[in-house]
């Protein structure tokens, strides 16, 4: 069963507004999520690292007052994409591990954002 | 930022072996070897993992070279479902799965 959901899977939004998406972890509690991106065609790149209780840490080019992020329970990570333009619009992917080096991360189904 | 080099892309015959290698020469003395495959605008699959010792699941073999600066996976007999985007990943210390361009393996009928 899936060990990481995420919503909605699609969605469209209009230039200037703002989308929220939402990570769960089903099967532990995880206090670190991660954020990515992945434009068409291309690999998937980290945005940042969501910590429980604290404040993320973003990867070098990715605008954090932009990307908000939200991990206010062991459970749950938010990104809110802010006033989303059309060069925003891409495949947005969470995913959860466990502490541990040989700990595999699981991967949300993505959610897919477009901004007309 | 990834670690990892790959071939952009492979193609194999159905019900044949798909061999995919990966280099990750800087890859330090704690670090797993990962990999992962993406079928299109799904999110990354697991397919195993390893330190030093060769591995094997009900998906996958992953064969490490003793220096460990480079690894193969190895699907035994590739079906059309395993066309996907194959990734080879090095965990870093910080738990952050950074991922380079991987493989695009095409199995062929």
């Amino acid at each position: 069963g899936a060990v990481v959901s995420q919503h909605p899977s699609r969605v469209i939004c209009k230039s200037g507004t703002s989308v929220k998406i939402e990570c769960r972890s089903l099967d532990f509690q995880a206090t670190t999520m991660f954020w990515y991106r992945q434009f068409p065609k291309q690999s998937l790149m980290l945005m940042a690292t969501s910590n429980e209780g604290s404040k993320a840490t973003y990867e070098q080019g990715v605008e954090k007052d932009k990307f908000l992020i939200n991990h206010a329970s062991l459970t749950l990570s938010t990104l809110t994409v802010t006033s989303a333009h059309p060069e925003d619009s891409s495949f947005y992917i969470c995913s959860v591990t466990q502490a541990a080096m040989n700990t595999e991360a699981f991967f949300g189904q993505g959610t897919r954002l477009t901004v007309v | 930022d990834a670690k990892t080099t790959q071939p952009t892309s492979m193609d194999c015959a159905e019900g044949r072996a798909a061999n995919l290698p990966c280099n990750h020469s800087t890859i330090s003395g704690n670090e797993y070897v990962y990999w992962y495959r993406q079928i299109h605008s799904q999110g990354p699959q697991y397919i195993i993992h390893g330190l030093k010792n060769n591995e094997t699941n009900e998906m996958a073999s992953l064969i490490i070279t003793e220096d460990r600066k480079s690894s193969t996976l190895i699907l035994p007999h590739a079906t059309l479902r395993d066309t996907a985007v194959y990734y080879c990943i090095d965990r870093n210390t910080g738990n952050q799965f950074y991922f380079g361009t991987g493989t695009s393996l095409t199995v062929i009928p």
